[in-house]
């Protein structure tokens, strides 16, 4: 089974430019999740869709930061325009679960390897 | 308000040696507990989960933790470290539909010949 996709790998910007990401969830996965992790940081959510639709974006800066999800499957996140305190590791994970259902043993996040953005 | 503690930056053990990763949480409902495990360049990769029941899970590659309500606490475990367990381990707490994540800031190892 394919894993979770992310790309680019690496993205190198200047500040007040615009960058974008791409995921491509594990096929099948109805939710799918972006997290920040600024360096010696833990992973922050930052949104979560199911399907096409948001669930919760109550961590995201929506001043400069928009995801989305137009077909239930692929999404990008988008920051436009880019500050220095953006530079992080931007991982994307999917998972079975739905919205409202509770955690077990079937429905576990999987991650992706993560964009590592620099902005200068 | 919701959190992760994890008090140990980085750790260095000797490989062969017993390992013991602290987490503290807190969170006013059950939490859901959970492990990761993040080698460099990879993403994050799930060891044990904790949801209720037994006290003491049983993950992948020999990893253990113990559930303490009494001191909201999920210890990892492991009784004799490899040299390919150097990486970053990350603690994690949720609600239990999921759509709450938190994440600690991490415990870095560093396993010595």
């Amino acid at each position: 089974e394919a894993g979770v996709a992310q790309s680019p790998r690496y993205k190198i910007i200047e500040k007040r430019q615009s960058v974008a990401f791409w995921c491509n969830p594990i096929s099948g996965h109805a939710t799918l999740y972006w997290y920040q992790q600024i360096l010696g940081q833990g992973p922050k959510l930052l949104i979560q869709f199911q399907n096409n639709g948001v669930v919760d974006d109550s961590q995201l800066p929506k001043d400069r930061f928009s995801a989305e999800r137009l077909k239930g499957v692929d999404s990008t996140l988008k920051i436009q325009p880019a500050k220095l305190e953006d530079s992080a590791v931007y991982l994307c994970a999917s998972s079975p679960r739905l919205a409202g259902e509770l955690l077990g043993s079937y429905n576990e996040q999987f991650f992706g390897p993560g964009t590592r953005l620099t902005v200068l | 308000a919701q959190s992760v503690t994890q008090p140990d930056i980085h750790i260095t053990v000797s490989e062969g040696a017993s390992l013991e990763l602290r987490c503290n949480y807190s969170y006013g409902a059950t939490p859901y507990l959970f492990w990761y495990v993040q080698s460099p360049g990879q993403g994050l990769q799930l060891l044990l989960k904790y949801f209720s029941g037994d006290t003491l899970v049983q993950g992948i590659k020999g990893f253990e933790a113990e559930f303490k309500r009494s001191q909201s606490s999920f210890n990892l475990r492991k009784p004799s470290v490899h040299w390919s367990d150097a990486a970053e381990y990350f603690c994690a707490v949720a609600s239990n539909t999921g759509n709450q994540f938190y994440f600690g800031t991490g415990t870095s190892l560093t396993v010595i010949p």
